[in-house]
């Protein structure tokens, strides 16, 4: 499991309050993402990664933001919530092959 | 941009037989490809990938892929279905080595007894 954790595994907020998901990985990986999964839209990236201080958007990253202040934890920021983004959340690091390792993930919902 | 189709949101198949799910994808360099399967409230589990060199690819549990260059293809199969394989399979296609994966939307299959 590339030894990722991600905290909460579940919430439920309202719409308007901020919320942060965690993501903690012990493997040192350098590159470390994080998706959305809705039905029939696979996943889809919000941001990512490639190194501490060092992140970039993805296709779905309004409304969020990131950071990593060290190589073993990114965390993803709702600044003020919407029920458009009740999902769940999917955390990944790259592995040494290119693949990518992925999170038990976070359930959001957002009244 | 990339895009990746698979055929079919939901496949039935019967235990024992072929299981073929199917995976097209857009990408204007040689990709690199994956297959990932989620049980239910589980995260994703790579079941296998292709980089560079033989074109068929031998996963886990059994699964197999092959890349067609020429058709933009990269389909999933196993020769004889198993209850433990009720999942969804999500493939997956990035342009570079470390680059983010675009997602197709998935396929669920249900093995019938």
């Amino acid at each position: 499991d590339a030894g990722i954790t991600q905290s909460p595994r579940h919430k439920v907020t309202e719409t308007g309050t901020p919320v942060t998901l965690r993501c903690h990985q012990t493997e040192n990986h350098r590159y470390m993402y994080w998706y959305r999964q809705d039905p029939g839209h696979g996943l889809r990236l919000i941001h990512y990664s490639y190194g501490v201080k060092d992140t970039d958007k993805g296709e779905v990253s309004d409304g969020y933001s990131v950071s990593r202040s060290k190589t073993e934890d990114f965390l993803l920021t709702l600044e003020s919530a919407t029920s458009s983004q009740t999902s769940v959340y999917f955390c990944a690091v790259l592995g040494s092959y290119n693949e990518q390792f992925f999170g038990p993930g976070t359930r959001l919902t957002v009244l | 941009a990339q895009s990746v189709t698979q055929l079919g949101s939901h496949v039935s198949v019967s235990e024992g037989a072929l299981v073929l799910l199917r995976c097209n994808y857009s990408s204007s360099v040689p990709p690199y490809l994956f297959w990932y399967v989620q049980y239910p409230n589980q995260g994703l589990q790579l079941l296998l990938k292709y980089t560079t060199g033989a074109t068929l690819v031998k996963g886990i549990n059994g699964f197999e892929a092959e890349f067609k260059k020429s058709e933009t293809s990269f389909h999933l199969t196993k020769p004889s279905a198993h209850m433990s394989d009720a999942a969804e399979y999500f493939c997956a296609v990035s342009e570079a080595a470390g680059n983010k994966l675009t997602f197709g939307g998935g396929t669920r299959v249900l093995v019938k007894p």
